[in-house]
C-alpha cells in the first residue's frame, strides 16, 4: 500500500462512452502524474500536475482530459476512445521540492475499450 | 530516445540464484531509480542511486552506477519466488522527469 488509490480498478467501455478515472493520494504530495502502460512498451508519461497546475502534456490526444481540483485528487476524463487506448493507466505522486524524486504509484486502472 | 533501456527483456532463474539486470541510458542524470511491478499492479520504488554514488545496497539488492558508461545494474541475491515481477530502471533526468524503459521480466522458478 503506497498511499495512492485509483478507482475503478477495471473499466470496460465502448468507443462512444464517457467515463472518468480517479486518483487520490493521502501523502501530502504536490505533484501528480498520469501514465499509460501498454504491453511490452515503456511507461508513457501523459500529464503532470504541480500544485494543481498542469506542467506537462506529453502530446496526449484530446480524448483524454485531465483535471486536478486539488493537490490530493487527479482525474482523467475519457471520451470517444479508440481500442488502441486499452491499457493500464497508472497514477503517481511525488513530493515537490525537498530533493525527493521518488514517485509513489497507485495500483492502476485496467481499461478495455471495445 | 532518452529511455532507460533494460537488459535482458526477460530472465528466468532458479530460486536461490542471483539475478542481474542491466540498464543503459543516453543523457546526463541527477539520479537513477529502480522500481518493481507485480503483474498488472502499480510500480513500487526499490532503490535510488545518485549520480555521485557508485554502489548502493538495500537488503538483498545491490545497485551499481557507472555514469561514464551511462549504465546501471541491479543485483538481487538469493532470489525468492516473491521476487517474480517486472523491474524498471528510471533515470531521473534534469528536466525533473523519470525516463522509463520497457522493463525486465524476472521469473523465479521454485
Amino acid at each position: 500500500e503506497t498511499g495512492v488509490t485509483q478507482t475503478p480498478r477495471h473499466l470496460v467501455m465502448g468507443m462512444t462512452n464517457k467515463k472518468s478515472l480517479k486518483c487520490e493520494q493521502h501523502l501530502g504530495h504536490n505533484a501528480m502524474y498520469w501514465y499509460k502502460q501498454s504491453a511490452k512498451k515503456p511507461l508513457e508519461l501523459m500529464f503532470v500536475y504541480n500544485f494543481k497546475e498542469q506542467t506537462e502534456n506529453n502530446s496526449v490526444p484530446s480524448r483524454f482530459s485531465p483535471e486536478c481540483p486539488n493537490s490530493s485528487h487527479l482525474f482523467l476524463h475519457l471520451h470517444t476512445l479508440q481500442p488502441e487506448d486499452s491499457a493500464l493507466y497508472l497514477c503517481a505522486s511525488r513530493p515537490s521540492g525537498g530533493g525527493t524524486d521518488t514517485q509513489y504509484f497507485g495500483p492502476g486502472t485496467r481499461l478495455t475499450v471495445l | 530516445s532518452q529511455q532507460g533501456e533494460e537488459d535482458p527483456q526477460a530472465l528466468s532463474i532458479q530460486e536461490g540464484e542471483n539475478a542481474t539486470m542491466n540498464c543503459s541510458y543516453k543523457t546526463s542524470i541527477n539520479n537513477l531509480q529502480w522500481y518493481r511491478q507485480n503483474s498488472g499492479r502499480g510500480l513500487v520504488h526499490l532503490i535510488l542511486i545518485r549520480s555521485n554514488e557508485r554502489e548502493k545496497h538495500s537488503g538483498r539488492l545491490r545497485v551499481t552506477l557507472d555514469t561514464s558508461k551511462k549504465s546501471s545494474s541491479l543485483l538481487i541475491t538469493a532470489s525468492r519466488a516473491a521476487d517474480t515481477a517486472s523491474y524498471f530502471c528510471a533515470p531521473f533526468h534534469s528536466n525533473y522527469q523519470l525516463i522509463w524503459g520497457a522493463g525486465t521480466k524476472l521469473i523465479i522458478k521454485p
